[in-house]
């Protein structure tokens, strides 16, 4: 079975400083991806990172990273330059291949403050 | 990205009726068709996957009978909430995915039963 863990429920920032979510996974597949998903005040769920498993080069998208350790099956999304917008529940996900459904972590609730 | 639409976004109802939620692929044609269900603060919980054309698969513990799914053309799934109790009152999320494999999410529906 596939599993995602977020261990921070709770996680505050202050602008323009950076900020680190914790996510493990597990699962026997080797073939797979990784997302972090965002879902701000709206709800609507909103693409931050992709990150394919045989990719050894960590994502990068603008003031978003990761750092992606496949042996430790550990991926932490990082923040620079913190902006109030990025305020919002952040979620790790786990698409393994097929046509499966995604595997969502609990979720970290990041608050940006001024 | 590709978009995904909902409808309503917002719907009260009272006791016993039944509710229809759209999900529509704006732009593409959504081979399948997730589910979820979200409560305040939590994680987004899968009810049920959908392909066109075939019968949705529940996830364990949904009503099958409660949730009805229908995923009548490529670009259009229905959930219908039957007899609805004040317990089913939720967030309902829906997402389509391409035949590319990427996923999108539609902005969700908010359900108060009184």
């Amino acid at each position: 079975a596939q599993t995602v863990t977020q261990s921070q429920p709770e996680m505050s920032v202050q602008e323009a400083e950076t900020v680190t979510l914790s996510c493990t996974y597990d699962t026997s597949e080797s073939d797979y991806y990784l997302f972090w998903y965002k879902q701000p005040p709206s709800r609507q769920m909103i693409l931050v990172i992709r990150q394919e498993a045989y990719k050894q080069q960590n994502a990068t998208e603008n003031r978003f990273s990761v750092n992606f350790q496949k042996a430790a099956k550990s991926f932490s999304l990082k923040i620079s330059d913190s902006q109030l917008g990025d305020a919002a529940m952040y979620f790790c996900v786990l698409r393994t291949s097929g046509n499966t459904p995604l595997v969502f972590g609990k979720g970290t609730r990041l608050s940006v403050i001024a | 990205g590709a978009v995904v639409s909902q409808h309503p976004s917002w719907v009260i109802c009272k006791s016993g009726t039944s509710v229809k939620i759209e999900c529509r692929s704006l732009d593409f044609q959504a081979t399948t068709m997730f589910w979820y269900r979200q409560f305040p603060k939590q994680s987004l919980m899968l009810m049920a996957t959908s392909n066109e054309g075939s019968k949705a698969t529940y996830e364990q513990g949904v009503e099958k009978d409660k949730f009805l799914i229908n995923h009548a053309s490529l670009t259009l799934s229905t959930l219908t909430v039957t007899s609805a109790h004040p317990e089913d009152s939720s967030f309902y999320i829906c997402s389509a995915r391409a035949d590319y494999n990427e996923q999108f999410f539609g902005p969700g529906t908010r359900l108060t039963v009184l």
